[in-house]
């Protein structure tokens, strides 16, 4: 069965400082793996996602991930942080297979402070 | 980018009555539609998977005859939460598989606030 697990309910970080959102996960099956951003009130909107292929994923907004199946890790950083990038979080994992569904973690509510 | 919309973005209803959910891929088409709910400060949690064309996969837990899903077009799925009670109170989610993209290629709406009185 597939889970994952967010560390820190809540990161708070001063503008300009390194953003680190941690992630582990737990696969019976190579996973795919995927970081989202919710801002208030508004749905989910992809930030990066690891599919097998680079460990090291880069994706929007300055963000990026490293694959570290040995720590069963998908850490979420940033190395300067911005009064936007405050939002939760999410963490997810593929449930297996192609079926598209996907398994989340309990988020994490980045607070940047000026 | 692919957009997808909900609508209404917010309700309020009296418990007992029923209330439609629209979820609508406005520039792609999506066989696959997901449905989540989304509790304050909690994770998001599967409800259910909306194929087109075919009944809904409800995941362990959730009732089908409380939540129903129609997915009748490639752009359009329906959650209608029936008899409501204020337990049924939370933050819903679609998201659309795009047809043309890969699997684990999904876009979220902007969810829809449901208030049961």
């Amino acid at each position: 069965a597939q889970s994952v697990t967010q560390l820190g309910s809540h990161v708070s970080v001063s503008e300009g400082a390194l953003v680190l959102l941690r992630c582990n996960y737990s696969s019976s099956v190579p996973p795919y793996l995927f970081w989202y951003v919710q801002y208030p009130n508004q749905g989910l909107q992809l930030l990066l996602k690891y599919t097998s292929a680079a460990t090291l994923v880069k994706g929007i907004n300055g963000f990026e991930a490293e694959f570290k199946k040995s720590e069963t890790s998908f850490h979420l950083t940033k190395p300067s942080a911005h009064m936007s990038d405050a939002a939760e979080y999410f963490c997810a994992v593929s449930r297996g297979g192609n079926t598209g569904k996907l398994i989340f973690g309990q988020g994490t509510t980045l607070q940047v402070k000026p | 980018g692919a957009v997808v919309s909900q609508h209404p973005s917010r309700v309020i209803c009296k418990s007992g009555t029923s209330v439609k959910i629209e979820c609508r891929s406005l520039d792609f088409q999506a066989t696959t539609m997901f449905w989540y709910r989304q509790f304050p400060k909690k994770s998001l949690m599967l409800m259910a998977t909306s194929n087109e064309g075919s009944k809904a996969t409800y995941e362990q837990g959730v009732e089908k005859d409380k939540f129903l899903i129609n997915h009748a077009s490639l752009t359009l799925s329906t959650l209608t939460v029936t008899s409501a009670h204020p337990e049924d109170s939370s933050f819903y989610i679609c998201s659309a598989r795009d047809r043309a993209g890969g699997w684990e290629t999904q876009y979220f709406g902007p969810g829809t606030r449901l208030l049961v009185l």
